[in-house]
């Protein structure tokens, strides 16, 4: 039961481009959205997150976009940075589940050119 | 600075032999999450304890996967016995479930298993 698809194994963008990422979802039950990035050989990090009751959240260079009715999450990032190679993982959080029981999408690495 | 700390980095085995993983989560979270990543699933919750206590284990096998909470500093993660299939990188998570939802995450560096 695939809950959470992102398309896109892979992603290449030049360096001062935006990059977008993208996340599609089936549970109409998430509520709480957030996006990780892994570097090689490191645990993944916590990036931004976004509550259902919004559509949009910014910190700095990095957006996270909401579209519940069509049920998909994008991450925006701009200017992207060589820095930002990295997987990136989409999380959802269920109003189902207690605690913080979060679903993650298969990634997509990022690779940003020089 | 507060971190997940997991022990080994990476651990080489042959199949069949038993396979043992730690987690130390972050001093004061209350919930503990194993994942485990593989190239075709992206990250694989496997279990989750809130408060020591498992509230769901249902993405483990549990015919040869098995995970505790001896105490509140320590977490394990065991495979017995082992099997090519088991090769991934598995992370511990830490967090603080408090009234409401929507803490974060904190992982740990995985460890790299390879089963032969």
């Amino acid at each position: 039961d695939q809950q959470v698809k992102q398309n896109s194994p892979s992603l290449s963008v030049q360096e001062g481009r935006i990059s977008i990422l993208n996340c599609d979802y089936t549970n109409s039950m998430f509520d709480y959205f957030l996006w990780y990035k892994k570097y090689p050989a490191e645990g993944p990090t916590f990036l931004i997150s976004i509550s259902s009751i919004k559509d949009k959240n910014e910190d700095g260079r990095f957006t996270v976009f909401l579209n519940k009715s069509a049920k998909h999450l994008s991450l925006h990032i701009v200017p992207s940075q060589p820095g930002d190679s990295a997987v990136y993982f989409c999380g959802f959080k269920s109003r189902e589940t207690s605690g913080s029981r979060l679903t993650f999408g298969e990634g997509t690495q990022l690779t940003v050119n020089p | 600075d507060a971190r997940v700390t997991q022990t080994p980095r990476h651990k080489v085995t042959e199949m069949g032999q038993e396979v043992t993983m730690r987690c130390q989560p972050i001093l004061g979270h209350n919930t503990v999450f194993w994942y485990r990543q593989t190239m075709m699933q992206g990250l694989e919750l496997l279990a989750y304890f809130r408060n020591r206590a498992p509230l769901d284990d249902s993405g483990m096998p549990k015919d040869r996967f098995s995970a505790e909470m001896p105490d509140a500093t320590l977490a394990t993660l065991k495979i017995q016995p082992s099997e090519p299939r088991d090769s991934a990188v598995y992370f511990c998570a830490s967090g603080l479930v408090t009234k409401g939802r929507g803490e974060k995450l904190f992982f740990g560096s995985g460890t790299q298993l390879s089963v032969l």
